[in-house]
């Protein structure tokens, strides 16, 4: 089973709103990231959590915050966000995040379907 | 600065015929590169990787081949199947990176009856 799953689906929400966007996986993955894709672009690292820690934040703006409330869960905050937020994003997980040169192994990231999010 | 290109934004192909998607790097810190593909409206799918000590690695009709001095990898797809039609995104990763990929910017495959 290598299935990521995200809710919602959709979400619109305007710019006074606070939502949150949620995915699980019951891979045993020790990482999970959020990704931002915007339309004929490719994905865009947000944040990575790593052992339930948060270990990369792309100096993404603080109306978006993330939270790994146990192993399987990751949760992503949104609040007074922009239109220009508009977006599909994307949760993925991996067995553990890149360990370095020392392991020199790489886990394969999988993705959930993603949630399209509409800023009005 | 882009670190991963893939330079056609687009490729058709015919049913039955090799399908070649590229893609050209950068950073020499790179040493892990992965393919994804993506239907609309789902996620990116893995599809096969290859690490920077192998030049060739082969899953079924899809192989990867790494050039290194060129810093130029690609994907073959044999034989190519309508529902191959995707798009295509390559990814590499550097060591000590915490796992972060940087994707190219795809391929939108088109695999024609």
């Amino acid at each position: 089973d290598t299935e990521v799953t995200q809710t919602p689906k959709h979400l619109v929400m305007g710019m006074t709103n606070k939502k949150s966007l949620k995915c699980e996986q019951h891979m045993g993955h020790r990482a999970m990231y959020w990704y931002k894709q915007k339309a004929k672009k490719p994905p865009e690292l947000m944040f990575v959590y790593s052992y339930e820690k948060l270990s990369i934040n792309e100096s993404v703006p603080s109306r978006f915050s993330p939270e790994c409330p146990n192993s399987s869960l990751l949760n992503l905050h949104l609040h007074a966000l922009q239109p220009e937020d508009s977006a599909l994003y994307l949760c993925a997980s991996s067995q553990k995040d890149r360990p370095g040169l020392a392991g020199g192994v790489l886990y394969e990231q999988y993705f959930g379907p993603g949630t399209r999010l509409t800023v009005t | 600065d882009q670190q991963v290109k893939q330079n056609s934004p687009s490729l058709s192909v015919q049913e039955g015929r090799i399908s070649i998607l590229n893609c050209d790097y950068t950073n020499s810190m790179f040493d892990y590169f992965l393919w994804y593909k993506k239907y609309p409206a789902e996620g990116p799918t893995f599809l096969i990787s290859i690490s920077s000590i192998k030049d060739k690695n082969e899953d079924g009709r899809f192989t990867v081949f790494l050039n290194k001095s060129a810093k130029h990898l690609s994907l073959h797809i044999v034989p190519s199947q309508p529902g191959d039609s995707a798009v295509y995104f390559c990814a590499a990763s550097a060591p000590n990176q915490g796992g972060k990929l940087i994707f190219g910017q795809g391929t939108e495959l088109s695999v024609k009856p």
